[in-house]
């Protein structure tokens, strides 16, 4: 069966400095990953996704993950965080591309210090 | 306007009680979802439908049912609510790129309470 694990629950950043959130994945095949973002009170939204290609992939505000396969990650990186981006970040993989749902890690949720 | 509506977005009800909750979308999108969301253990797939006579379970379809009525519309009933389904409901939908790939879009999420 197909997993997901974001090793962190809460991570702490200073507005500007960098941010790395990690995800580790289980899965038998060519997996397809996506990272959501959560901000309180929202649904969630589609910040990247990778199916093949370019194992770095780039996304919207600013966000951009590497797939290692290798290491099994998709860890979601970006150069300079906004108070904005505090939300909680959920990494996913899809069965079939997605198509019969995505199983989901338990979520990392970034708190951005002034 | 919203492309995927859920309704309500809000509900607190009884123990025992039956319950249904909708989603609408205008994305003409045949395959939709329902996850649910508890704080902690993120998002679990509950029923997902290829299209109005296909019906899947998921990874949690004990205590839930679901109904397409038709491409667009795609409701999860609680036939008997208990307070552990009290969480946050989310319904989704996809369709197929050229490439192959798939994109999941969220709707807004319904807020269920059993008490």
């Amino acid at each position: 069966a197909q997993s997901v694990t974001q090793p962190d629950i809460h991570i702490t950043v200073s507005e500007g400095a960098s941010l790395e959130l990690r995800c580790n994945y289980s899965y038998g095949a060519t997996p397809y990953l996506f990272w959501y973002v959560q901000s309180p009170g929202q649904g969630l939204q589609l910040l990247l996704k990778y199916f093949s290609g370019d194992t770095l992939v780039q996304g919207i505000k600013g966000f951009e993950a590497e797939f290692k396969r290798s290491q099994s990650s998709f860890n979601l990186r970006k150069p300079s965080v906004h108070w904005s981006d505090a939300a909680e970040y959920f990494c996913a993989v899809g069965s079939g591309g997605g198509a019969d749902g995505l199983t989901f890690g338990k979520g990392t949720h970034l708190i951005i210090q002034p | 306007d919203a492309d995927v509506t859920q309704t309500p977005r809000n509900r607190i009800t009884k123990t025992g009680k039956r319950i249904m909750l909708e989603c609408s979308q205008t994305k003409g999108h045949d395959r939709m979802y329902w996850y649910r969301q508890d704080p902690g253990l993120g998002l679990r797939l509950i029923y997902y439908s290829f299209d109005v006579k296909d019906i899947n379970k998921g990874e949690i379809s004990d205590g839930y049912s679901v109904s397409r009525q038709a491409q667009a519309k795609f409701s999860l009933s609680l036939e008997s609510a208990i307070p552990n389904q009290t969480a946050l409901y989310f319904c989704a939908t996809s369709a197929t790129k050229n490439t192959g790939e798939w994109e999941q879009y969220f709707g807004p999420g319904t807020r269920l309470t059993v008490t």
